[in-house]
């Protein structure tokens, strides 16, 4: 069984552009979260989906970050327009609701 | 808020030998889940191990153990017969009783694990 997959694994953009992050769940997995990993630090969450519902968004950034999760599966994530404090790792994680997380490899992004 | 501290931000250790990394966390809550996930350069997090607060008995995953000690709040990784594989950053990770809707994770800043052959 595929795992989470997320694409790109690496983007190198320059500041003020806007950049987007794709991720596919484990099947049948509804929960599906977006989590941010600065250099030398742990995840932290930015969004939280159930289905299709964002149910917890509140440490999403959301004057330049969105985020959907259409027919509740797929997932993107944008930032518009990207700033240099925004390089950093993107981590999407999936999970049936209750259950344990599954991470993809993540996405670095480098902004220039 | 819950919090989750890892004091040690690098070890090392000879290859074969056992090591333990510690994890301490505070939150009041009575039911809960605390994990182990290793991140290799790959960035993939990889689970190694779950405990649920409410079992007494320590979870174990053949060559990995915990020392859950849940009135110190404390929740330490032993890694028996260390191999090269294990060299990655080790996050410790809490959660919140899901039916409570409190499903994210709340991670450690990690320890960086080096195996020397």
């Amino acid at each position: 069984e595929a795992g989470v997959v997320q694409s790109p694994r690496y983007k190198i953009i320059e500041k003020k552009q806007p950049v987007a992050f794709w991720c596919n769940p484990i099947s049948g997995h509804n929960t599906l979260y977006w989590y941010l990993q600065n250099l030398g630090q742990g995840p932290e969450l930015l969004i939280r989906y159930e289905n299709e519902e964002a149910v917890d968004d509140s440490q999403l950034p959301k004057d330049r970050f969105s985020a959907e999760r259409l027919k509740g599966v797929d997932s993107t994530l944008k930032i518009q327009p990207a700033e240099l404090g925004d390089s950093a790792v993107y981590l999407c994680a999936s999970s049936i609701q209750g259950g344990i997380q599954y991470f993809g490899a993540g996405t670095r992004l480098s902004v220039l | 808020a819950q919090t989750v501290t890892q004091s040690q931000p690098e070890m090392s250790v000879q290859e074969a030998e056992t090591v333990t990394l510690s994890c301490t966390y505070d939150t009041s809550e009575n039911n809960y889940y605390l994990f182990w996930y290793k991140q290799p350069p790959s960035r993939q997090m990889i689970l190694v191990i779950r405990q649920e607060a409410y079992k007494q008995q320590n979870a174990t995953e053949n060559r990995f153990s915990v020392n859950f000690q849940k009135a110190a709040k404390s929740f330490s990784l032993k890694i028996s017969d260390s191999q090269l594989g294990d060299t990655a950053m080790y996050f410790c990770a809490f959660q919140g009783a899901p039916y409570f809707g409190n499903e994210k994770l709340t991670f450690g800043t990690g320890t960086r694990l080096t195996i020397i052959p």
